[in-house]
């Protein structure tokens, strides 16, 4: 099966800064990767994804890197807002269907 | 506006109830999907259905079941099999196809289910 992890569960930046959170995976026939963004009591929210056809992807301040060599995938957030400090999931496909396996999770802080 | 919505938002079960989670999309998308969250965890499927009268089970189906009558809706029933009910439980829907790529699962809200 697939197992999917971030390696921080808590994240600290300042106002400003660039953020990086990371994720492993370990089913090396996973072929779409996804990020979503959890605020308190409510649902994710669709960030960004990748394909495995892909390394890079670029969205509006963020960009997702894919190496499927060492089966790690990023989120990079440019200039961090207040705004951005959520629960950052990453979540994994494997070829067989279109179930996502789900990471436990980083939570970002901005602080001012 | 296209969306998922989910209801109630908080639901409370006594011992030995059966409970119905409701969850309906008008995204026009094939696939729906139920989670369940636990603190500080990630997600974890329960069932999922990729078209009408059709489903199938996640990595924690035991104690719940569900029905795709509609494609609009996907409905969770918690029986009172599932001895760890309090949760957080989520409902999501995407397009799926023959020769659509993975497409983004979109989210409601949640159920927050708790044992009185």
């Amino acid at each position: 099966g697939e197992s999917v992890g971030l390696h921080l569960p808590t994240l600290s930046v300042q106002e400003g800064d660039n953020s990086i959170i990371n994720c492993a995976y370990s089913n090396s026939a996973s072929d779409y990767f996804i990020w979503y963004k959890q605020e308190s009591g409510k649902g994710p929210q669709f960030i960004i994804d990748i394909r495995s056809n892909m390394d890079k992807r670029q969205g509006q301040r963020v960009t997702v890197l894919l190496n499927k060599t060492v089966k790690h995938l990023s989120l990079q957030i440019a200039a961090t807002q207040p705004g951005d400090s959520a629960v950052y999931f990453c979540a994994a496909s494997p070829n067989s269907g279109y179930a996502l396996n789900f990471g436990k999770g980083t939570s970002l802080l901005v602080t001012p | 506006d296209g969306g998922i919505t989910q209801s109630p938002k908080y639901l409370f079960r006594k011992e030995g109830q059966n409970v119905t989670l409701s969850c309906e999309q008008n995204l026009n998308h094939d696939a729906m999907y139920w989670y369940r969250q636990d603190p500080g965890q990630g997600l974890r499927l329960i069932y999922y259905s990729q078209i009408v009268n059709d489903f199938q089970k996640g990595d924690i189906a035991e104690g719940y079941s569900v029905s795709r009558e509609k494609k609009e809706s996907f409905p969770l029933t918690v029986t009172s099999a599932q001895k760890n009910p309090t949760a957080f439980y989520l409902c999501a829907s995407s397009m799926v196809g023959a020769g659509v790529l993975n497409q983004p699962q979109h989210f409601g809200d949640g159920t927050r289910l708790s044992i009185l």
